[in-house]
């Protein structure tokens, strides 16, 4: 099956900072890339949505500015979350969407703590 | 307004039984779900979709039904087998018409299948 990897899988930082999370297909080339957000004990919640060479697509109340996203090639996807707050802290995920395909295959995930 | 319901929490079933997941959805222009199974501090993994144009679809132990009057699907998992415990998720998104491949996840329910 399809392989989704991210990077790092866990990460601290301090409040302020900048993070950034990797998303790679590993075998297949996908052209369009989810970025979600997970509470403890909450739904998946879609922050954006990315597609190769051009701008991400926003969901309603995420801030583009804050949470940035590049997609610079079919197989790389990224993150940054700028100057991380507490608040921030929650398990990233992303998703991978092939060419001509209906189906997300998912990272394992970041959990990201901001201390 | 959430789109996609899971109502349950929870779920604890015995070896050897049927488990039952229920999902709900508002939006009427949905036509495509999909399940997936979540293991702590991990990506979902893809169980089993299904079309609207169908009203089931089975996969080994598990089987979706789709009740599009109702605007409601669910997961037999049969028989159920202590690896099977996990959080699913019901997750939901608009293909046709020119819809978008973005998933609406509903906020899982926890399965636990005891020996």
């Amino acid at each position: 099956g399809a392989v989704v990897s991210q990077h790092p899988s866990w990460v601290i930082c301090k409040s302020g900072t900048s993070v950034k999370i990797e998303c790679r297909s590993l075998d297949f080339q996908a052209t369009t890339m989810f970025w979600y957000r997970q509470f403890p004990k909450q739904s998946l919640m879609l922050m954006a949505t990315s597609n190769e060479g051009s701008k991400a697509t926003y969901e309603q109340g995420v801030e583009k500015d804050k949470f940035l996203i590049n997609h610079a090639s079919l197989t790389l996807s990224t993150l940054t979350v700028t100057s991380a707050h507490p608040e921030d802290s929650s398990f990233y995920i992303c998703s991978a969407l092939g060419i001509q395909s209906l189906r997300q295959y998912f990272g394992p995930g970041t959990r990201l703590t901001v201390t | 307004d959430q789109q996609v319901k899971q109502n349950s929490p929870s779920l604890s079933v015995q070896e050897g039984r049927i488990s039952i997941l229920n999902c709900d959805y508002t939006n009427s222009m949905f036509d495509y779900f999909l399940w997936y199974k979540k293991y702590p501090a991990e990506g979902p993994t893809f169980l089993i979709s299904i079309s609207s144009i169908k009203d089931k679809n089975e996969d080994g132990r598990f089987t979706v039904f789709l009740n599009k009057s109702a605007k409601h699907l669910s997961l037999h998992i049969v028989p159920s087998q202590p690896g099977d415990s996990a959080v699913y998720f019901c997750a939901a998104s608009a293909l046709a018409q020119g819809g978008s491949e973005k998933l609406v996840f509903g906020k899982g329910t926890k399965l636990t299948v005891n020996p």
